[in-house]
């Protein structure tokens, strides 16, 4: 149950595309299309932004983007915006009805 | 509508004990599995147990695995996490979360997290 490995920051200005990386092994990203994406303001409740991979639930923007390859999922965020700025975590599956989340990543738009 | 509220947090001393509730205010709960994740400080998200919509079958993370039990009580749309032989590294901030619903395999609804504090 080690935590997915995610950058610990990523930056970049209004406007601008980013991407967040999520690697994990076979027996959680590569192994299920269960990776889902949270978006987490400081001392908020966190708030789902992709599911399966790469679906989005109602109400998300859709500047907010997932996908997978392999072991490695990926969020991507489009049209960067000053509300964008938040910490982001990826979760998957790993069976036996567990889960395991990733590092985390601090989004800063400068 | 679903809203989740988390009570039960406070400080303990290491190797107490402490019992967290999150009450689901909603009328679905009974159809769903729940979960409890944590936060500590200056820390990332990491998922701590789960339970079955029947609360027949639980999952632990094994960092919590003898230590922690996971229940709920449907009659009282209720989810329950007590916490033996606390250490301090299980000081966090501990939220509930409703699995599922029209997010598959993702943490749909989130509680506001409860705060524990295990020092001496």
């Amino acid at each position: 149950q080690s935590a997915l490995t995610q950058p610990a920051s990523v930056s970049g200005s209004p406007g601008q595309s980013i991407t967040i990386s999520c690697t994990g092994t076979n027996s959680d990203v590569g192994g299920y299309n269960l990776v889902s994406w949270y978006q987490h303001h400081p001392g908020k409740a966190p708030r789902v932004m992709i599911y399966e991979g790469s679906k989005r639930p109602s109400g998300v923007s859709n500047r907010f983007s997932g996908s997978k390859s392999g072991n490695t999922a990926s969020l991507t965020i489009s049209g960067l915006q000053a509300e964008d700025e938040a910490e982001y975590y990826c979760c998957s599956y790993a069976g036996s009805s567990t889960y395991v989340f990733g590092t985390g990543t601090k989004v800063t738009v400068l | 509508e679903v809203q989740l509220v988390e009570s039960g947090g406070g400080l303990v001393q290491p190797g107490g004990s402490l019992r967290l509730s999150c009450e689901d205010s909603g009328s679905t709960f009974i159809r769903y599995g729940m979960n409890w994740v944590r936060q500590a400080p200056g820390k990332g998200l990491e998922w701590v147990s789960g339970i079955s919509s029947s609360g027949g079958s639980t999952y632990y993370a094994d960092s919590v695995k003898g230590r922690l039990t996971i229940s709920r009580d449907n009659s009282k749309n209720t989810l329950y996490l007590q916490m033996n032989s606390l250490r301090a590294e299980d000081t966090a901030v501990y939220y509930c979360a409703r699995v599922g619903g029209l997010v598959a395999g993702a943490f749909e609804y989130w509680g506001q997290g409860t705060l524990v504090t295990v020092s001496s």
